[in-house]
């Protein structure tokens, strides 16, 4: 395993409600990524994080923020949860040498459900 | 605007055939490709990697063809197993640029013994 942590691994909750999701590694890997699953639609990326407190928008960002105060944990957080926002999420983290960087290594995923 | 787009959605072969999964991709920005795979209830594994100045990696019955000019490339396995039935995805990204992957939509595979 690529040290990589997902919690919760499942989650129900209500339309309106904030959720938060925590990505931990133990890599002390530079960059950090959240990505939503989707049928059809592969993984879309949400947002990244280069470094502590270094974030920026992924493809699909909207309704969604995150926060990255130290290196191995990465938050995604839901403010306000939409039934569009029901997905599986994953969590990856990727090294840097050099120019270089090294491959994604993703978490097993939370499977969030919005009712 | 999907900018990898893979094909088949679904596949199935017969223990011992090949299986064949294409992607096309339009931002000629892109740098680096790697496939992933897939089981249910996982993330995706890094499976085989390639870069546009190659046009062939093989990485045991698992092989990358890649054609720069087309803007396609492709994973061939060779001699399949009922093992490596799961889910395929092909994916994109600029290593310049913090190496955010864009993936293509994923392809089914299922070995049949």
């Amino acid at each position: 395993d690529a040290g990589i942590t997902q919690s919760p691994r499942h989650k129900v909750t209500e339309t309106g409600t904030p959720v938060t999701l925590r990505c931990h590694q133990t890599e002390n890997h530079r960059y950090m990524y959240w990505y939503r699953q989707d049928p059809g639609h592969g993984l879309r990326l949400i947002h990244y994080s280069y470094g502590v407190k270094d974030t920026d928008k992924g493809e699909v960002s909207d309704g969604y923020s995150v926060s990255r105060s130290k290196t191995e944990d990465f938050l995604l957080t839901l403010e306000s949860a939409t039934s569009s926002q029901t997905s599986v999420y994953f969590c990856a983290i990727s090294g840097h040498t050099g120019e270089s960087n090294q491959p994604q290594h993703f978490g097993d995923g939370t499977r969030l459900s919005i009712l | 605007q999907q900018q990898v787009k893979q094909s088949p959605q679904s596949l199935i072969v017969q223990k011992g055939g090949i299986s064949i999964i294409n992607c096309a991709y339009e931002n000629t920005a892109f740098d680096y490709f790697p496939w992933y795979q897939q089981f249910p209830g996982k993330g995706p594994a890094l499976l085989i990697a390639i870069r546009p100045d190659v046009s062939e990696k093989k990485e045991g019955r698992f092989t990358i063809s890649f054609n720069k000019s087309a803007k396609q490339f492709s994973l061939h396995i060779m001699d399949s197993q009922p093992g490596d039935s799961a889910t395929y995805f092909c994916a994109a990204s600029i290593k310049a640029a913090g190496n955010k992957l864009t993936f293509g939509g994923g392809t089914r595979v299922l070995v049949k013994p």
